[in-house]
């Protein structure tokens, strides 16, 4: 069973607007979460990350919030760039053992 | 920042062979290399955990005996398909937890199709 979701795999936003991607699980043992970003042919590389202590972490353009009671966080990117066209995961991890992914979105940002 | 390789990056086998992939970090030392296969529409589905100098630890329903693991160095882990079947084609993803900063980073990934 899907311990991390990511219910839409696609979206698609205009240049400079916001995106935002969001991402639900079911553990609440889960103490980190972070979002990768992959584009085709490459593995993901690691975006940004935030401990369940926090409920937001900006770096840049990409900030990620986090709401524990509703289980959920999610990752905005503003402004938006071409070049942020990708696909997205979210993982969660407890402790410092492996990743939960999600099924990732696939942002499109249109010039 | 740092990198993890992965070779080959694609690889086409017969029914009944067995397959080696490397995963490597190239910049770092990884004291915890993991094991993914990703199912098409389907988040990566760990497979097996692997600590330098130590048996992996395979996840429940992954045959340890059919993907071999071998984890030599702090930079270098092994996934070897033993007797590959058609339903063994996937893209497997390794990664590797960077021992300073306790980052994970992911390999490119290597696509397996067993004919």
């Amino acid at each position: 069973d899907q311990q991390v979701k990511q219910n839409s795999p696609s979206l698609s936003v205009q240049e400079g607007r916001i995106s935002i991607l969001n991402c639900d699980y079911t553990n609440s043992m889960f103490d980190y979460f972070l979002w990768y970003k992959k584009y085709p042919a490459e593995g993901p590389t690691f975006l940004i990350s935030i401990s369940s202590i926090k409920d937001k972490n900006e770096d840049g353009r990409f900030t990620v919030f986090l709401n524990k009671s509703a289980k959920h966080l999610s990752l905005h990117i503003v402004p938006s760039q071409p070049g942020d066209s990708a696909v997205y995961f979210c993982a969660a991890q407890t402790g410092a053992n492996n990743l939960f992914f999600g099924t990732g979105t696939r942002l499109t940002v249109i010039p | 920042g740092a990198v993890v390789s992965q070779h080959p990056s694609r690889v086409i086998c017969k029914s009944g062979t067995s397959v080696k992939i490397e995963c490597r970090s190239l910049d770092f030392q990884a004291t915890t290399m993991f094991w993914y296969r990703q199912f098409p529409k389907k988040s990566l589905m760990l497979m097996a955990t692997s600590n330098e100098g130590s048996k992996a630890t395979y996840e429940q329903g992954v045959e340890k005996d059919k993907f071999l693991i071998n984890h030599a160095s702090l930079t270098l882990s092994t996934l070897t398909v033993t007797s590959a079947h058609p339903e063994d084609s996937s893209f497997y993803i390794c990664s590797a937890r960077e021992r300073a900063t306790d980052t994970q980073y992911f390999g490119p990934g290597t696509r397996l199709t067993v004919l």
